[in-house]
C-alpha cells in the first residue's frame, strides 16, 4: 500500500491553463504538506496543513490554492499557470510533534507549462 | 545568505571509499537537523537525524557542531547503491515540522 500518493504523476499543459493536483495519506499523519522542487533540485516549502488548518503559508503566489478537506488529503489548485512553475511538487506528512523529523513523501507529481 | 548550504558537488568515489559531506545553517535557533537522501528522479527520504553527540548508523555517521552552525555526513566503505543526492535539512526557528532542505550534494559511487 502506498503510504503517501499523489495523483497525476505526470502533467503537462499551456500557460494560462489552471490545474490541480492531489494527495493523499493513509499513515494516520495529522500533518500534510507541499514542497516544489525546481530545475536546479531545491526543494521547498509551500504549504503546510495541520488537521485541516494552514499552518505555514510560505511566500507563494495566490494563484497557487491548498485545499484540506479532511486530515488525509490536501489538494493543490494551480490557477493561470506560467512557464516557471514547472516543477516536481513533492506532497508529505507527518506527525505533529515527532522530533524524529521524518516527513514521508510521495513519489511527486512532474508539471511541465509549455 | 542561504539558511541551509552544502558542497555543492559532485562527488565522484570508487567503491570502498570515505566521502564526507558538509552542511552549513544560518539560523543559530534552529534545534533539529537531519539527513535526507533522494535517488534520481524519485522522493526524498530520511537517512538519519543528527544529534549533538554525534550518532552512526553502521557505515553513516553524522555529527553536529553548534558553535559553528555545521554539519556533516560521514559514508565509509561507499557502495555503489550510495549513489544519491544527500540533502542537509534544518529545522526553522525551532519551529516543528518547517524543513529546510539544502540543494543537496550529489554522490556517484563507480565501481
Amino acid at each position: 500500500d502506498t503510504a503517501v500518493s499523489q495523483t497525476p504523476k505526470y502533467l503537462v499543459t499551456q500557460m494560462g491553463n489552471d490545474k490541480s493536483i492531489k494527495c493523499e495519506q493513509n499513515l494516520g499523519h495529522d500533518t500534510m504538506y507541499w514542497y516544489k522542487q525546481d530545475s536546479k533540485k531545491f526543494l521547498k516549502i509551500m504549504f503546510s496543513y495541520n488537521n485541516k488548518e494552514l499552518i505555514i503559508n510560505e511566500t507563494v503566489p495566490n494563484r497557487f490554492s491548498p485545499k484540506s478537506p479532511d486530515k488525509a488529503h490536501l489538494n493543490l489548485h494551480i490557477n493561470s499557470l506560467e512557464l516557471g512553475d514547472s516543477a516536481v511538487y513533492f506532497c508529505a506528512s507527518s506527525f505533529t510533534g515527532s522530533h524524529t523529523g521524518e516527513l514521508f513523501f510521495g513519489e511527486g507529481s512532474r508539471l511541465t507549462v509549455l | 545568505r542561504k539558511e541551509v548550504e552544502q558542497d555543492p558537488g559532485p562527488f565522484n568515489v570508487p567503491e570502498g571509499a570515505t566521502v564526507a559531506f558538509n552542511c552549513t545553517y544560518s539560523n543559530s535557533a534552529s534545534q533539529s537537523f537531519f539527513w535526507y537522501r533522494q535517488d534520481c528522479r524519485k522522493e526524498p527520504k530520511l537517512l538519519m537525524s543528527v544529534y549533538s553527540s554525534g550518532n552512526e548508523d553502521g557505515r553513516f555517521t553524522a555529527q553536529l557542531n553548534r558553535a559553528s552552525q555545521y554539519i556533516s555526513l560521514l559514508i565509509r566503505d561507499s557502495k555503489l547503491s550510495d549513489s544519491a543526492t544527500y540533502l542537509c535539512v534544518v529545522n526553522r526557528r525551532g519551529s516543528q515540522g518547517n524543513l529546510i532542505f539544502g540543494k543537496g550534494t550529489k554522490l556517484s559511487v563507480k565501481p
